[in-house]
């Protein structure tokens, strides 16, 4: 199965400012997802992070507030833009070989 | 069309007992249905997995039991063990894109 490591693991970060999430898989990989996990609620899926063209956005989510990377098949950032306390959650990538697989998470809080 | 709904949302078992987890879907399109087992601020494990060309999957001591007809699936834990005290989470997929995620169930193990 495919390693996966974020970076940071966790981080408080003021209101208004931005974060970005880088994303690490050990193998090349054609897909790779990011998701949202808001305090002791269920996944959501922000976007597909495809390589080498603008990832594909979910309903409710947005370019400018999570714009996000993909420069090879190994690779990935999410930037949380102008942050606000209702952005604290986890943010977690995700990686689909025949399973899918999920990093260890980013927990963000925001003040 | 893309839910997929899961109960009971919190779940106490006895030590050695059986756990019981049910999922149901909509979509006859998906093919591919995962469980994933989280710990307080860990990431996601996928604990077992099954694609609709097959009925039941075990793996050690969790089985998923698959119902075409009733488009439900279920995780079954045997000899339930405090350890296996988590979230766990169903979810469906079609041809390995985006996960779509159950409410999740708290199991609670006692000893």
């Amino acid at each position: 199965s495919a390693v996966i490591s974020q970076k940071p693991s966790r981080d408080i970060c003021q209101r208004g400012t931005s974060l970005t999430i880088q994303c690490q898989v050990d193998s090349q990989v054609t897909m790779m997802f990011w998701y949202r996990q808001q305090p002791g609620q269920s996944l959501t899926l922000i976007a597909t992070a495809n390589q080498g063209s603008e990832a594909t956005y979910e309903s409710g989510f947005v370019i400018d507030k999570f714009p996000i990377s993909r420069p090879n098949l190994t690779f990935s950032t999410l930037t949380v833009s102008n942050m606000s306390p209702e952005d604290s959650s986890i943010y977690l990538c995700s990686v689909a070989e025949y399973e899918q697989y999920f990093g260890p998470g980013t927990r963000l809080t925001v003040t | 069309q893309q839910q997929v709904k899961q109960s009971p949302q919190s779940l106490i078992v006895q030590k050695g007992g059986i756990s019981i987890i049910n999922c149901a879907y909509e979509n006859t399109a998906f093919d591919y249905f995962p469980w994933y087992q989280q710990f307080p601020g860990k990431g996601p494990a996928l604990l077992i997995a099954i694609r609709p060309d097959v009925s039941e999957k075990k793996e050690g001591r969790f089985t998923i039991s698959f119902n075409k007809s009733a488009k439900q699936f279920s995780l079954h834990i045997m000899d339930s063990q405090p350890g296996d005290s988590a979230t766990y989470f169903c979810a469906a997929s079609i041809q390995g894109g985006k996960l779509i995620f159950g409410q999740g169930t708290e199991l609670s193990v006692k000893p």
